[in-house]
């Protein structure tokens, strides 16, 4: 146990619709990090969080948005979703990420299933 | 920005073999550079990591070794177990931009008993 959470472990939704995925980080640490991985591909880096402020962006579509709340915990949004968003999302946190890269810790995931 | 490529993609071994997995960056100015192992169904996990300054490291079974001049980094697996088997993911990061891991498509490595 990495000590990161997600919810909901499973998501199933129709297209069109808008889902919201929590996580909350390892007690400590102040960023969080959200990546997509599809079906058998690798992990795809959406954005990244530090302390409540937005620090790193990867190829995050912009119907999809984060934030990060005072308390540390994070939340994803996807909207207007597509049969292509189905895929599994990990959150990940980190101690820091102001003086140089530290270890992820991921939590277990959730997958979004869009019929 | 930062390219990892990652080969194989997949990796059949016989238990007791070693297995290497090599990934190539492209920034130069990537200096960290991660390996994550994710069973199946399961969180990706760091097994170990490499910084810039050094050439090599080892923890028990597992060695990295980096080569910044050709910008490739290699995964070492010696004495192969089935519970090595696995999806084998490497990473990279640059310094401007250390919070942004550029992970390598993957690696599924299949440990035969």
């Amino acid at each position: 146990d990495s000590g990161v959470t997600q919810t909901p472990k499973h998501l199933i939704t129709a297209t069109g619709q808008r889902v919201t995925l929590r996580c909350s980080p390892r007690s400590g640490d102040l960023s969080v990090y959200w990546y997509q991985q599809s079906l058998d591909q690798g992990l795809q880096f959406l954005i990244q969080y530090y302390n409540g402020e937005e620090r790193a962006k990867g190829n995050i579509l912009e119907r999809f948005s984060a934030q990060q709340f005072p308390d540390l915990h994070s939340e994803l949004n996807l909207s207007s979703l597509e049969l292509g968003d189905s895929a599994l999302y990990f959150c990940a946190s980190s101690v820091a990420g102001t003086s140089g890269p530290n270890e992820q810790f991921f939590g277990p995931g959730t997958r979004l299933t869009v019929l | 920005g930062e390219n990892v490529e990652q080969h194989p993609s997949t990796l059949s071994v016989q238990e007791g073999d070693s297995a290497v997995i090599k990934c190539t960056y492209s920034d130069s100015a990537s200096n960290y550079f991660p390996w994550y192992k994710q069973e199946l169904g399961k969180r990706p996990q760091l097994i170990i990591d490499i910084r810039s300054n050094v050439g090599e490291k080892k923890d028990q079974r597992i060695a990295v070794t980096l080569n910044k001049t050709a910008k490739h980094f290699s995964l070492h697996i010696t004495e192969t177990q089935p519970e090595d088997s696995a999806v084998y993911f490497c990473a990279a990061t640059p310094f401007y931009n250390f919070n942004k891991f550029y992970f390598g498509s993957g690696t599924k490595l299949n440990v035969k008993p």
